[in-house]
């Protein structure tokens, strides 16, 4: 079963920042953070993970809280191809297979 | 630009016949996956492979098997198709050092 909490659907003004939490208590020491997204009839997509420290790439910022035990994805300004259903995954070593909740279903709004 | 590919788009077959889906990965990696997804219950893994000729039951293995004969080439049997094995599969593939999986575009199989 999955081991992350997440609000089962959000909605976001086009240009602005989507900020989608993500709730792992569970974690521990050398455990993983993953966040993918599926977009409509395609296969999920890697977006970012983290281990205990900030991290930001070219399609999102990962912001993880002091205790671990959260962490929200930010989408700097989501445009409406940022319409997806994004998955936190975790607490995950890295190198194992991946458990997949329900994800959050993120609607960007004209 | 790395690349999973899956035989088949959309697939349609009757009740009892054996189906074959593969999957080929293009970056030599170690890991391979197969999952299938259905509404309202999400991902659920399949069967996963650490290595050729490797291979571990996931979370709902009944009803299927697979083959890994060559480090790029994973394939997905459902010796005998039943209804409620219509769905939608996807593979995936990761790196033993790294942290991305990498999925197919999927196959939507409906079984009559």
């Amino acid at each position: 079963d999955a081991k992350t909490t997440q609000p089962t659907s959000m909605d976001c003004a086009e240009g602005r920042a989507a900020n989608l939490p993500c709730n792992h208590s569970t974690i521990s020491g050398n455990e993983y953070v993953y966040w993918y997204r599926q977009i409509h009839s395609q296969g999920p997509q890697y977006i970012i993970h983290g281990l205990k420290n900030n991290e930001t790439n070219e399609m999102a910022s990962l912001i993880i809280t002091e205790d671990r035990k959260s962490s929200t994805l930010i989408l700097p300004h989501a445009t409406l191809r940022d319409t997806a259903v994004y998955y936190c995954i975790g607490p995950n070593s890295g190198n194992t297979p991946l458990v997949f909740g329900k994800g959050t279903r993120l609607s960007v709004i004209a | 630009d790395v690349k999973v590919t899956q035989s088949s788009r959309y697939l349609v077959k009757r009740t009892g016949e054996k189906v074959f889906l593969e999957c080929v990965q293009d970056m030599d990696h170690e890991n391979m996956f197969w999952y299938r997804q259905d509404p309202g219950l999400g991902l659920r893994l399949i069967y996963f492979s650490y290595d050729v000729k490797m291979k571990e039951k996931g979370d709902i293995p009944e009803g299927y098997s697979v083959s890994r004969e060559k480090k790029e080439r994973f394939s997905l049997i459902l010796e005998s198709a039943s209804t409620n094995q219509t769905s939608m599969y996807l593979c995936a593939s990761l790196s033993h050092l790294g942290h991305t999986q990498y999925f197919g575009p999927g196959t939507r199989l409906t079984v009559l």
